[in-house]
């Protein structure tokens, strides 16, 4: 079973920007796809976008498509999400999660989450 | 994109209660539909895949149906762990989408 690791929490300025990443262990990260979900505290879940790091391919929300760039590296099982453009809206807890490579994919199993605070 | 909403937005019940937990989507969702179980400080967990399968580890309690655009999520029997917030979420087009959550406490 594939477990997620995610690195620590992060605060930025407005306007910076976060590279948060995403470590698959225990099983074969090449037949999952790995996706971004953000929450921001005591609020719901929005999906940020998802990464296939077998083929390099994916897709990110239109929301943050010029924000946000989600990369992988095979050799270390890790994948990657950066935000630019910081804004204080962007604080949130950030999540990867695990799926099937097919567009109808379900999140399971989930990272620990990453706390981004985005204050001046 | 596709709107999730659930009902009710919160939910006060016993240990023993059946509880159901509605989904509804603002557009046909096929049966891509999920739903994940979510703990104070804890990340989402699934429960329920693609309408009504249930996960691998997860009680028999805990059972989902519905299609198109109207899903629900019950509870057999209300036991002490499960009092948790409560998501659905579409996967059947991007941008995948979650419903605002329901919050399960203790009457």
């Amino acid at each position: 079973q594939v477990q997620l690791v995610q690195s620590g929490a992060e605060v930025k300025k407005p306007g910076s920007s976060v590279t948060l990443s995403c470590k698959a262990s225990g099983g074969s990260f090449s037949n999952h796809a790995i996706s971004w979900v953000r929450q921001v505290p005591e609020q719901g879940l929005e999906w940020i976008g998802t990464i296939v790091p077998r083929l390099g391919i994916g897709s990110n929300a239109q929301k943050l498509r010029d924000r946000v760039t989600i990369n992988a590296d095979t050799s270390t099982s890790t994948v990657y999400m950066e935000l630019r453009s910081l804004k204080s809206e962007d604080t949130a807890i950030y999540f990867c999660a695990g799926g099937m490579t097919t567009s109808t994919t379900w999140f399971d199993p989930w990272g620990q989450g990453s706390l981004v605070t985005v204050s001046s | 994109d596709i709107q999730m909403t659930q009902s009710p937005s919160s939910l006060s019940a016993s240990v023993g209660d059946r509880v159901t937990i509605t989904c509804r989507a603002s557009q046909s969702v096929s049966k891509y539909l999920n739903w994940y179980q979510q703990k104070p400080g804890r990340a989402p967990k699934l429960l329920i895949y693609t309408a009504s399968s249930l996960q691998s580890g997860v009680p028999s309690r805990f059972s989902g149906s519905g299609s198109g655009t109207g899903f629900t999520l019950t509870i057999s029997s209300l036991q002490p762990e499960d009092f948790a917030t409560y998501y659905c979420q579409q996967s059947y087009f991007t941008p995948y989408t979650f419903g605002q959550g329901t919050k399960l406490d203790m009457k």
